[in-house]
């Protein structure tokens, strides 16, 4: 069974332009989870996906940052314009039910890098 | 708001020392705890969950410890190896639910 996919692996971007992440979850997952680490920090919660709907974007920084999930299967967050410290590292992560006894699957993650 | 500490911040030990991870979280209303290990360049791959009612998890050579009412969780590691060498992260749930509060991690290297 493949795991949680995340494309690009990398990004390398300068301030100011558009950067699209993508995420595939473990298939059949109905819940998806992005996160992110910035340099010397803890990894964070940005928000989590029910199928298509956003249950809680409670962590998203600020409307620069849009997450879709068309159709409840792949997601992606795009960035724009991107700011210097968007650069990070962007985890998804999947589960199946979503309740607390269930382990979420992470990504390798993205990493971005605005300069 | 929750704030998970992990200590120490790095840990270096000789192949087959036994060691322990520690992690403690301020808010004790938690629905469970995770331990996670990153490999450099790779993803979060689960460890242990434990449920808030129960006190440890054992998988193998780890085991996981919860005291709830101290706010606090160990990971024992069992005559270590190189192999283990890695990030250990611990999560709490918050009362959410869904969204998991991480430490910073441990940065453990297990030398031959």
């Amino acid at each position: 069974e493949a795991g949680v996919t995340q494309f690009p692996s990398h990004s390398v971007i300068e301030k100011g332009q558009t950067v699209t992440l993508r995420c595939d979850p473990i298939s059949g997952h109905d819940n998806l989870y992005w996160y992110r680490r910035v340099m010397g920090k803890e990894i964070k919660f940005l928000l989590h996906f029910v199928k298509e709907s956003k249950q809680d974007e409670s962590g998203m920084p600020n409307n620069r940052f849009l997450a879709e999930r068309t159709g409840g299967t792949y997601s992606t967050l795009k960035v724009q314009p991107a700011e210097l410290e968007d650069s990070g590292v962007y985890f998804c992560a999947s589960s199946h039910l979503g309740g607390t006894a269930e382990t979420q699957y992470f990504g390798p993650g993205t990493r971005l890098l605005v300069l | 708001k929750q704030e998970v500490t992990q200590i120490p911040a790095a840990l270096s030990v000789p192949e087959g020392e036994n060691l322990v991870l520690n992690c403690s979280f301020t808010d004790s209303a938690i629905y469970n705890l995770q331990w996670f290990r990153q490999d450099p360049g790779k993803g979060l791959t689960s460890l242990l969950l434990i449920q808030s009612s129960q006190r440890e998890q054992t998988s193998g050579r780890l085991n996981a410890s919860l005291d709830k009412s101290s706010g606090r969780s160990t990971l024992y590691i069992a005559a270590s190896q190189p192999g283990d060498s890695a990030t250990y992260l611990c999560a709490v749930y918050t009362n959410s639910g869904y969204a998991l509060n991480f430490g910073k991690g441990t940065s453990l290297l297990v030398t031959p």
